[in-house]
């Protein structure tokens, strides 16, 4: 089945500078790919996503970049601020999802912390 | 729209006890699943359910049991808890033909 490995498991940077959290992912037929950001105390949100037919994605100060032969992704977002401090989990799966079954396999997450 | 709640937010059990975490959404999704969060590892996939009446098992099913009476419901019940079952468990839904999952604000367990 598919394996999700993401690093660093904590990560810490200066307010201002960017932050880079990498997945790699083992199933090759993989074709989805989510961010989520999990607060304290507070169940994950999805924050960015990506489809395999893409290579970049950006939103604001959040982007996240696909290398389908490499089989891994990555999350950058610029100009961190304090309230970016939090749990970043990647994720993948494959198939049609109006088929209804599409399943998740998260990563191990990262701990960000952004220092003022 | 409340989105999806869960109940207790937190629970303590001893070995052996039964309990059922309740989970429910108001947003009309067809699926519903449930992970559990333990350090280092993620978030895995117990049980999840395309539409009402309808369950499967995830990647940790064991331990575990549900049921889909509802669109709204999806009880996740515990028949004998062990201490491997400490966790915090999350319950999630989305359209089934959508891919955004939304998350409930968990459930803390700790089994002694």
């Amino acid at each position: 089945g598919e394996n999700v490995e993401q690093h660093p498991s904590t990560l810490s940077v200066q307010e201002g500078d960017s932050a880079v959290i990498k997945c790699t992912y083992s199933d090759s037929a993989s074709n989805y790919f989510p961010w989520y950001k999990q607060e304290l105390g507070k169940g994950p949100q999805l924050i960015i996503d990506i489809r395999s037919n893409v290579g970049e994605k950006k939103d604001q100060r959040i982007a996240v970049t696909l290398n389908k032969t490499a089989k891994h992704f990555s999350l950058h977002i610029t100009e961190t601020q304090p309230e970016d401090s939090a749990v970043y989990f990647c994720a993948a799966s494959k198939g049609r999802i109006i088929q209804g079954a599409q399943k998740l396999v998260f990563g191990q997450g990262t701990r960000l912390t952004i220092n003022p | 729209n409340a989105g999806v709640t869960q109940t207790p937010k937190f629970q303590v059990l001893k070995t052996g006890q039964s309990m059922t975490l309740q989970c429910a959404q108001d947003m009309n999704h067809e699926y519903m699943s449930w992970y559990r969060q333990d350090p280092g590892m993620g978030l895995r996939l117990i049980h999840y359910s395309v539409g009402a009446g309808i369950t499967d098992q995830g990647e940790v099913p064991n331990g575990y049991n549900v049921s889909r009476s509802t669109t709204e419901d999806f009880p996740l019940r515990l028949l004998s808890a062990a201490p491997s079952q400490t966790s915090v468990y999350f319950c999630a839904s989305r359209l089934s033909g959508g891919e955004t999952q939304y998350f409930g604000p968990g459930t803390r367990l700790l089994v002694l």
